[in-house]
């Protein structure tokens, strides 16, 4: 039971142009989000968040939506550079929880120069 | 701050052999978590320690797959035999805290033959 889901394998975008990822999620109990974001060879390293009781959560050039009614997430890259190349993983945790966390199955976003 | 330290990098093993994996968290961090990552999948969690306890050990395949977290510091994963389907990246992360983000070591790949 796949209760994220990153529907968009991969993503390729121009230089300059906005990026937006998708993550839909099934488990009403999932109170917080996040983003993590992969190099090759490299563990996840942590992007943004969003907690539940928001719908959006701006850090720089990253935003993140959250539609709670659609149990919908994106997040925006705004303008996409070459660097942001990677694998983009969204994840789940729920309220209350020992702090696991449940992950999609990425994303490749490949910016183009 | 030194980040999440794992090894090996890589490992190669012949199906029904044993391998172990080594972690050593960021110091002061109390959470440890190991994933297993199958390529083309988001990772998922096998096992969470708190200190030397384990809090969540639900998906850990308990008949070939056993960790330990040995004085609240560092902690070795071990598969023992290993089958064709374990291949994957292990990713161990430790936090300070289970309601605080984590952060990533790079990870073991291993691959079963």
């Amino acid at each position: 039971d796949q209760q994220v889901k990153q529907n968009s394998p991969s993503l390729s975008v121009q230089e300059g142009r906005i990026s937006i990822l998708n993550c839909d999620y099934t488990n009403s109990m999932f109170d917080y989000f996040l983003w993590y974001k992969k190099y090759p060879a490299e563990g996840p390293t942590f992007l943004i968040s969003i907690s539940s009781i928001k719908d959006k959560n701006e850090d720089g050039r990253f935003t993140v939506f959250l539609n709670k009614s659609a149990k919908h997430l994106s997040l925006h890259i705004v303008p996409s550079q070459p660097g942001d190349s990677a694998v983009y993983f969204c994840a789940a945790k729920e309220s209350g929880n020992t702090g696991k966390l449940i992950f999609g199955q990425g994303t490749t976003l490949q910016v183009k120069p | 701050e030194a980040g999440v330290a794992q090894s090996p990098r890589y490992k190669i093993i012949e199906k029904r052999q044993s391998v172990a994996f080594w972690c050593n968290p960021i110091s002061g961090h109390a959470t440890l978590y190991w994933y297993q990552q199958i390529l083309g999948q988001g990772p998922k969690l096998l096992i969470q320690f708190q200190n030397n306890g384990v809090v969540d050990d639900s998906q850990l395949p308990k008949d070939r797959f056993s960790a330990e977290r040995l004085k609240g510091v560092d902690s070795t994963l071990k598969i023992q035999p290993a089958k064709l389907e374990d291949s994957a990246v292990y990713l161990c992360a430790s936090s300070p805290r289970t309601d605080y983000g984590y952060t990533f070591g790079s990870g073991t790949r291993l691959t079963v033959v």
